[in-house]
């Protein structure tokens, strides 16, 4: 079945320290791959995307993420994470054709220690 | 410009009623996806119009049902409410559904008692 993992539930990390969140997509072809943020009683705004081409997508907010097709894997990063990152973050994939049938992981939450 | 506009913004219903809830998508933008988004299940695909006809749905019951106008504003509709359909309903925009950005409202949180 066609899935979208974000195995970790709930990260916190200190202002100006790297950040990592992971996702891992199960699909029979490569998907179209996006991460999205989630800011308390928001909606959702897109950080990034990935169609095609070099692996290394460059977002918003200093934001990037790496798709492995080996891995199945399209993590997000950032080198130095600000107060104002504490949010919940959402990967999503959709097939071609899947007119915005995004399927998302549960989500990563955030938390940003001063 | 303006960004997607949904209505209401929070609503309280009790179990059996029926509620129609509104979203306006960007000037511009043809096609409407719904999503609701609750803490047990997180986001889950509604269904998606352009042009006045769904393209796609995902996987609810026939009680959840929307449409689309001619101006691209969508409405979804949520007949006999049980305690489940408690959600942060979000309604998103693109110009045509195709693999591109989405614009995600604010969302209505329905509360159903």
């Amino acid at each position: 079945a066609q899935s979208v993992t974000q195995p970790d539930i709930h990260i916190t990390v200190s202002e100006g320290a790297s950040l990592e969140l992971r996702c891992n997509y199960s699909y029979g072809a490569t998907p179209y791959l996006f991460w999205y943020v989630q800011s308390p009683g928001q909606g959702l705004q897109l950080l990034l995307k990935y169609f095609s081409g070099d692996t290394l997508v460059q977002g918003i907010k200093g934001f990037e993420a790496e798709f492995k097709r080996s891995q199945s894997s399209f993590n997000l990063r950032k080198p130095s994470v600000h107060w104002s990152d504490a949010a919940e973050y959402f990967c999503a994939v959709v097939l071609l054709g899947g007119y915005n049938k995004l399927i998302f992981g549960a989500g990563t939450r955030l938390a940003v220690h001063p | 410009k303006a960004g997607v506009t949904q209505t209401p913004r929070y609503l309280i219903k009790t179990r059996g009623q029926q509620v129609t809830l509104s979203c306006s998508p960007i000037s511009g933008h043809r096609s409407v996806s719904w999503y609701q988004q609750t803490p047990g299940q997180g986001l889950q695909f509604l269904f998606e119009y352009f042009s006045e006809t769904q393209r796609n749905k995902g996987n609810f019951p026939g009680r959840f049902s929307g449409r689309q106008f001619s101006n691209s504003r969508s409405e979804m509709n949520v007949s006999t409410l049980e305690l489940g359909d408690s959600a942060l309903y979000l309604c998103a925009s693109s110009f045509t559904g195709e693999e591109e950005k989405l614009f995600f409202g604010s969302g209505t949180q329905l509360s159903v008692l």
